[in-house]
């Protein structure tokens, strides 16, 4: 069964500082892994990274993925209080045609 | 386009009863999904369809039937509403594009309480 686990579940950070999420990975059939963000409402899409691509930079946010050690990293610099919100990891099994998602991990941006 | 809508937004039931949660989407996706999201949690699916008439069994299909009859449409059903299905309810759908992205576009929500 297709497994996502992120770390850690929660963050309490200030503005100004450097966050780094993980989300590590067990799937058979890896096609691609995707970031989303979700601010009570329904998540939105921030990054995709698929067998070849190694890391997405948009901004302040950053993702790099590990295929040999099946992980990645959120991070996000320069943090401010509209980056609270739940991210959300997801790994899609190409063959089964879903994806599986992690618990999320809430970050809190403090002014 | 009107993306991934969802109808109801709010939904108050009684144990036992039934509903049906409808989803629509206008941008000729392939794939839908029904998800429930719960307090504290990610997102867990409860069935999803890879085209037109097809259904398969996500993680916590218990309890809920789906149908695909269209392709546009994507209908969840709860036949005897239980409280632990409480919950928030997402619908997606995505596409497969070349770069083999299943980017997934979620419509509103719906919450449901089950007393």
């Amino acid at each position: 069964e297709d497994k996502v686990v992120q770390s850690p579940l929660s963050l309490v950070v200030h503005e100004g500082d450097t966050v780094t999420l993980n989300c590590s990975y067990e799937v058979t059939n890896f096609r691609s892994l995707l970031w989303y963000k979700q601010e009570k409402k329904a998540p939105t899409f921030l990054f995709m990274l698929t067998s070849s691509g190694i890391e997405k930079k948009s901004g302040r946010l950053s993702s790099i993925l590990d295929k040999k050690e099946l992980f990645s990293i959120l991070n996000i610099t320069a943090t401010q209080t509209g980056d609270s919100a739940v991210y959300l990891c997801a790994v899609f099994n190409t063959n089964a045609g879903k994806s599986t998602f992690g618990d999320g991990t809430t970050l809190t941006v403090k002014p | 386009n009107a993306g991934v809508t969802q109808t109801p937004k709010f939904r108050v039931l009684k144990t036992g009863q039934s509903m049906t949660l409808l989803c629509a989407q206008d941008m000729n996706h392939e794939y839908m999904y029904w998800y429930r999201q719960d307090p504290g949690m990610g997102l867990r699916l409860i069935h999803y369809s890879v085209g037109e008439g097809t259904t398969a069994k996500g993680e916590v299909p218990d309890g809920y039937n789906v149908s695909r009859l269209k392709k546009q449409n994507f209908l969840l059903g709860l036949e005897s509403a239980a409280p632990s299905q409480t919950s928030v309810y997402f619908c997606a759908s995505s596409y497969a594009s070349a770069s083999g992205s299943h980017e997934q576009y979620f419509g509103p929500g719906t919450r449901l309480t089950v007393t």
